[in-house]
């Protein structure tokens, strides 16, 4: 089964500009959460979505955005990128069955690493 | 708040000496699930383990092994007989149950460990 996916790999924006990466996930996997990783910050949750919902969401600015379609692939876009946007952004997938009550295994893609100059 | 702290930030030992990576956790909670990942140089977080908290039995995965302590909130992976490819910085996680289910997951800044030929 083909792991998490990621485009673009890396990616080199200037600041102000707006910025979009996606995600697909393992198939079959219905939960897809972001991550950013900085040196400074550690790896820090974005938010997770299921089913076209957002679920849960860290704390982040307004900036941040995503969304998940119905075949559960997942966008985030990151609007006027600031200098500190610079970072490995982390896609997971979980299966997330039904009926909750079990924290699922999350499974990591590659990444794209974002660079804002 | 829920809190994982990794307070080795950087371990070296001689290819096939055995290493332990420490994990302290800090939750309210009395359901919740730790993991450890490993990212190697590509980025990609690889997943080792899930361990949930009203599960103290030690696990043992080939060269492997995780001790789970709840009296001492603490989740130490050991690897015996190390070997260069286990290079790699890991991280220790962990996740809280919401009424979805799943939640997001909280990292430990994570420790770099360097296997010496």
């Amino acid at each position: 089964k083909a792991g998490v996916t990621q485009t673009p790999r890396y990616l080199i924006k200037t600041r102000g500009q707006q910025v979009t990466l996606s995600c697909s996930p393992i198939s079959g996997h219905r939960s897809v959460s972001w991550y950013q990783q900085t040196p400074g910050q550690g790896l820090q949750f974005l938010f997770e979505y299921f089913s076209e919902t957002q679920r849960n969401k860290g704390n982040f600015p307004g900036r941040f955005s995503g969304r998940q379609f119905s075949n559960s692939r997942s966008e985030m876009n990151v609007s006027t990128l600031e200098l500190g946007d610079s970072a490995l952004y982390l896609c997971a997938s979980s299966l997330d069955p039904p009926g909750g009550g079990a924290a699922d295994t999350q499974y990591f893609g590659p990444g794209t690493r974002l660079t804002v100059l | 708040a829920q809190k994982v702290t990794q307070a080795q930030t950087e371990i070296s030992v001689v290819e096939k000496e055995d290493v332990t990576l420490d994990c302290v956790y800090e939750t309210r909670d009395t359901t919740y699930y730790l993991f450890w990942y490993k990212q190697p140089p590509s980025g990609e977080l690889v997943f080792l383990i899930r361990r949930n908290s009203f599960d103290e039995q030690n696990e043992i995965s080939g060269r492997y092994s995780w001790n789970f302590q709840k009296s001492t909130s603490s989740f130490n992976f050991t690897i015996t007989a190390s070997q260069v490819v286990d290079s790699a910085v890991y991280f220790c996680a962990l996740s809280e149950l919401s009424n979805f289910g799943n939640e997001k997951l909280t990292f430990g800044t994570g420790t770099r460990l360097t296997i010496i030929p």
